[in-house]
């Protein structure tokens, strides 16, 4: 069974610097999907960014951007001139590209808080 | 973007009677829909996943007959926790996904269940 670590169970950073958050993860899989989710205090699930493993070029939306080593089984999300709006629970995702399952495998999440 | 509805948002009930939750797909057609279960600071865990028209497939320690779920149609899903006790007090959020693998994956709002 696949599994999503996240290390950090917290962290803070100052508005408008930059920070990395940790993901790794296992599976004998060689195709799948990673993904980050925020998750605000609305509770409200919000896809930040998705990578698709056969892909080697890192994804970015804007701000958001990853460092997938696929070797490493990691996944990390840096966050560019944070602002405040960016304080949330984020969630680190495994989807199998197997079949046709797309359940997602969450790891325990990170609460991020951006400090004025 | 596509929308799904979770409703109710919250809901408080007494031990020993059932509760429904509904999520529906505004938008498009959802062949798939994932019910996940959030206790307080922690992570979403899969509940099952319930395909149109067919018996939901429910995750290792997930009671069957206690989570009740019906895919009746493309657009709705609903979870039905009958006879709840306190223990059953939790976030459940579902999730829908079209046809196609892995297009992006939406979530409903939440709903926070308190049983009295």
């Amino acid at each position: 069974a696949q599994t999503v670590t996240q290390s950090q169970p917290e962290m803070s950073v100052q508005e408008a610097e930059t920070v990395t958050l940790s993901c790794t993860y296992d599976t004998s899989e060689s195709n799948y999907y990673l993904f980050w989710y925020k998750q605000p205090p609305s509770r409200q699930m919000i896809l930040v960014i998705r990578q698709e493993a056969y892909k080697q070029q890192n994804a970015t939306e804007n701000r958001f951007s990853v460092n997938f080593q696929k070797a490493a089984k990691s996944f990390s999300l840096k966050i560019s001139d944070s602002q405040l709006g960016d304080t949330a629970m984020y969630f680190c995702a495994f989807m199998t590209a197997q079949g046709g399952s797309e359940k997602l495998v969450f790891g325990k999440g990170t609460k991020l808080t951006v400090n004025p | 973007g596509a929308v799904v509805s979770q409703h109710p948002s919250w809901v408080i009930c007494k031990s020993g009677t059932s509760v429904k939750i509904e999520c529906r797909s505004l938008d498009f057609q959802a062949t798939t829909m994932f019910w996940y279960r959030q206790f307080p600071k922690q992570s979403l865990m899969l509940m099952a996943t319930s395909n149109e028209g067919s018996k939901a497939t429910y995750e290792q320690g997930v009671e069957k007959d206690k989570f009740l779920i019906n895919h009746a149609s493309l657009t709705l899903s609903t979870l039905t926790v009958t006879s709840a006790h306190p223990e059953d007090s939790s976030f459940y959020i579902c999730s829908a996904s079209t046809a196609r693998k892995n297009e992006k994956l939406f979530f409903g709002s939440g709903t926070q269940l308190s049983v009295l």
